[in-house]
């Protein structure tokens, strides 16, 4: 079962502006991962960001949870040519040894 | 390098063949998966190894069999595959549950033909 959504599918911006994708998901968690992945290639893990936190900041990208909503938001700031890729938010489902992932976000940054 | 490495990274198989994907991870970690991932569908877990013990078979068609001989080890068997079961094969490993996120492969690209 597809846990989390993103949106948009598809984000397209100049190199240095910011990139907001968001997540939503269904059931409770104890924590959200963000996952991204160049063409062809594996899944690189970014960022987690657990139930009880609010937001995280790891260099350039910025993690919000509103557990309230349901909802995930990742920032990305001054972006750059090399962020291009498909960004996925993913849940591990409650009592399952499964982490579940969204569909993704395509960003594609425009020199 | 991701300290997951899947061999071979690209595979073309007639409907007839059998094969093998290999994954290997250097992490000490504990959990292996295999998850598929189709164009414009979310990624599907396809199994789960704990410990060399299978914890979960996502429905996953018997003509893929999966093989785990220790934690660092992986495989999964193919053999009678549908040209629809083309896709690229991700492995993943971590720490117990995955609590601190998974770490991928880059992945074997099949083409059955």
């Amino acid at each position: 079962s597809q846990q989390g959504e993103e949106d948009p599918q598809a984000l397209s911006i100049q190199e240095g502006e910011n990139a907001t994708m968001n997540c939503s998901y269904k059931t409770s968690i104890n924590n959200l991962q963000w996952y991204r992945q160049n063409s062809g290639r594996g899944l690189v893990h970014l960022i987690l960001i657990r139930s009880n936190e609010r937001e995280k900041h790891s260099g350039r990208l910025r993690v919000t949870l509103d557990t309230s909503k349901k909802s995930s938001s990742l920032l990305i700031t001054a972006s750059r040519a090399a962020d291009t890729a498909s960004y996925f938010c993913a849940t591990p489902l409650q009592g399952a040894q499964k982490l579940v992932f969204g569909q993704g976000t395509r960003l594609t940054i425009n020199p | 390098e991701t300290g997951v490495t899947q061999t071979p990274r690209h595979l073309v198989m007639g409907m007839t063949n059998k094969k093998s994907l290999k994954c290997e991870q250097h992490l000490g970690h504990n959990a292996m998966y295999w998850y598929k991932q189709s164009a414009k569908k979310p990624l599907e877990l396809m199994f789960v190894y704990n410990f060399k013990e299978q914890t979960e078979n996502n429905s996953v068609p018997s003509r893929f069999s999966p093989e785990c001989p220790n934690s660092s080890h992986l495989f999964l068997h193919l053999h009678t595959l549908q040209p629809e079961d083309s896709a690229l094969y991700l492995c993943a490993s971590s720490e117990d549950r995955g609590d601190y996120g998974y770490t991928f492969g880059s992945g074997t690209r099949l083409t059955v033909v």
